[in-house]
Formats: C-alpha cells, sequence, structure tokens
C-alpha cells in the first residue's frame, strides 16, 4: 500500500498567516491527490482535487500543488474558519490512503 | 442537490455485526462509485471500500477482507456496508463519501456511529 506522509501533523498560527502543510508518497501516483478539510463532528470536505484544482465553492485562498511524490497545501491568508484538520488522500491505486493529518490551532 | 443520508448511530456487542445504509439522492445514483471510510475516536481517515453501484462489483481494504460486505439497490439508489465480528476497535464513525473521477469523495454522508463494547 501507498504511505502518505504528511507534516506537520499539528502546528498554531494566527489569523492573516500563510500555512503550508506537505504530503509525501511512498512511490508515484501523479497528482492523483486531493486534499480535505474536516471541523470536529463534521465529515470531511474537499478542497482540491487532482493535487491543484479547486473544488467550486472553495474560496482561492487555498491552493495546491505537486505531482509525482511531493505535495503541498497551501492557505494564502488563514481565517478563523480555516482552524480545523487537513488530510491528503491518494486515489492512485487501491487501496486508497491518506496521510495521517495536520491540526490547525489558533496561536 | 447531491445529499448522502445515512442510517443512525448503533451500539453493538463484539462478535457481533452492523449493517449501514447510504441513501444517495440528487444524481443518477448507478453513475458514481461509492466508498466508505471510516474515523475512530481521535483518529484519522481510515478508507475501508469502493462499491460500483451499477454492476455490484466491490473492492475491499485487505485488513477489513471477509468481515465486510457492501452492497446497492438501485431501485432505492442506496449502498449497504456491513461489518461482521465486531471488536472494539471497530468502534468509529462510518462515512459513505461518493467518487466523482478526478474528484474522489465530493460529497460525504452525515456520518454514523458505531460503538462497540460489552
Amino acid at each position: 500500500a501507498i504511505q502518505m506522509t504528511q507534516s506537520p501533523s499539528s502546528l498554531s498560527a494566527s489569523v492573516g498567516d500563510r500555512v503550508t502543510i506537505t504530503c509525501r508518497a511512498s512511490q508515484g501516483i501523479r497528482n492523483d491527490l486531493g486534499w480535505y478539510q474536516q471541523k470536529p463532528g463534521k465529515a470531511p470536505k474537499l478542497l482540491i482535487y487532482a493535487a491543484s484544482s479547486l473544488q467550486s465553492g472553495v474560496p482561492s485562498r487555498f491552493s495546491g500543488s505537486g505531482s509525482g511524490t511531493d505535495f503541498t497545501l497551501t492557505v494564502s491568508s488563514l481565517q478563523p474558519e480555516d482552524f480545523a484538520t487537513y488530510y491528503c488522500l491518494q486515489h492512485y491505486n487501491y487501496p486508497w490512503t491518506f496521510g495521517q493529518g495536520t491540526k490547525v490551532e489558533i496561536k | 442537490q447531491v445529499q448522502l443520508v445515512q442510517s443512525g448511530a448503533e451500539v453493538k456487542k463484539p462478535g457481533a455485526s452492523v449493517k449501514i445504509s447510504c441513501e444517495a439522492s440528487g444524481y443518477t445514483f448507478t453513475n458514481y462509485y461509492m466508498h466508505w471510510v471510516r474515523q475512530a475516536p481521535g483518529q484519522g481517515l481510515d478508507w475501508m471500500g469502493i462499491i460500483n453501484p451499477s454492476g455490484g462489483n466491490t473492492n475491499y481494504a485487505q485488513k477489513l477482507q471477509g468481515r465486510v460486505t457492501m452492497t446497492s439497490d438501485t431501485s432505492t439508489s442506496t449502498v449497504y456496508m456491513e461489518l461482521s465480528s465486531l471488536r472494539s476497535e471497530d468502534t468509529a464513525v462510518y462515512y459513505c463519501a461518493r467518487e466523482a473521477g478526478e474528484s474522489p469523495f465530493d460529497y460525504w454522508g452525515q456520518g454514523t456511529l458505531v460503538t462497540v463494547s460489552s
């Protein structure tokens, strides 16, 4: 199974900060990667698909980049509603695998 | 609008089985694969498997092979996930999630909490 190593596992940031989260795949996955945001008690929400495409309705402060094994999710200016846990997902082959998650907390 | 509505919370004893439903609406049910994902308390997301609602083909996570069964009913636009021989480690929130080509998991069910306790 492809392992997705996500870092950091948590971070503290302030409103307005630029935040970057990375995911590294244990083998190449082309651009078959999505990013999800999850708030407590809620289902995850798709932010980015195909590594860099913004899902409809998602604010443009979210962006994704990367291909192959290294991927990045960037929030250009963190807003109060962005404090949540973020996950990457590879869907290159089965079993699909998630990163361990990154909890973004208020500094 | 697309909606995935799951059945309610369950409490089961170790060794029992649980069957969760996920009713889809707002789109053509047979055109999209459906996945199941679970999340143990305080833990990350864990992919369980996929079903093609049209033909019923499935692909399960190896660690669940032999215990999980995913089925679909096209007459009611509902997919089901049954997990048998439950153990305490199966306590989790279970989600169904739709696959839409290169944007997987674009819609999710609200989640179903399954508690396994003696």
